[in-house]
């Protein structure tokens, strides 16, 4: 069992549209929660990180955090073409932080 | 600032060969990590230096081997690659804070190993 699953898409939404990415994990020792976008080619850049159940909410971006049902999400409002990427979710535990484990990431795709 | 700055952007090498790849940050970061990422993959750990001591070593060949010369430099050296040994090599850094700290990434190096 993988230790962070997300849906390898892609998932395509019309520019303007919420654009919600899903990730789920399987170690309840699960404490802190990231989200990167990666651009074709380009290395990973962190976009938003969570450690605490509920939402966190930055400019078009909302990460919600539900540990009981081990799920992570990212929320996308008003998704722009320059969203296209591939959305990579990260988790790390407190048996060993600082190992971070990768889902296999999401492609995003906003057509215009 | 939150860069880790890597050289060379692109490496070509063949399979003798000897070189090196390089990392730094300027943050403040007590744990700094090397990953290997294939197209349509995610980073792959290879190492992680906690205080300038290898914390994780993910069972990588021997023909890769990691060293930090201090707690801004972190460098990966590298003899005898395989051409699957092809990839873009990331460098990162995070705070050692309990768990909590956030992890950055530099831009990566294009390898290639003909």
């Amino acid at each position: 069992q993988k230790e962070v699953e997300q849906n390898s898409g892609p998932l395509s939404v019309p520019e303007g549209a919420i654009a919600s990415l899903n990730c789920t994990y399987s170690d309840r020792g699960s404490q802190s929660f990231f989200w990167y976008r990666q651009y074709s080619g380009k290395s990973p850049e962190l976009i938003m990180s969570i450690y605490s159940n509920g939402d966190k909410e930055d400019g078009r971006f909302t990460a919600q955090l539900n540990k009981a049902s081990q799920y992570v999400s990212l929320l996308i409002r008003d998704s722009q073409p320059s969203d296209s990427a591939t959305y990579l979710c990260a988790v790390n535990t407190r048996a060993n932080f600082n190992k971070f484990y990768f889902g296999s990431g999401t492609k995003l795709n906003v057509k215009p | 600032d939150t860069e880790v700055t890597q050289t060379p952007k692109h490496l070509v090498m063949g399979m003798t060969n000897k070189k090196s790849l390089k990392c730094e940050q300027h943050m403040g970061h007590r744990a700094m990590y090397w990953y290997k990422q294939k197209a349509k993959k995610p980073p792959e750990l290879m190492f992680v230096y906690s205080y300038e001591k290898l914390s994780i070593n993910e069972s990588v060949p021997s023909r890769f081997s990691p060293e930090c010369p201090n707690s801004s430099l972190l460098n990966l050296h590298l003899h005898a690659l395989q051409p699957e040994d092809s990839a873009l090599y990331l460098c990162a850094s995070s705070h050692q804070t309990g768990g909590s700290g956030e992890q950055y990434f530099g831009p990566g190096t294009r390898l290639t190993v003909t």
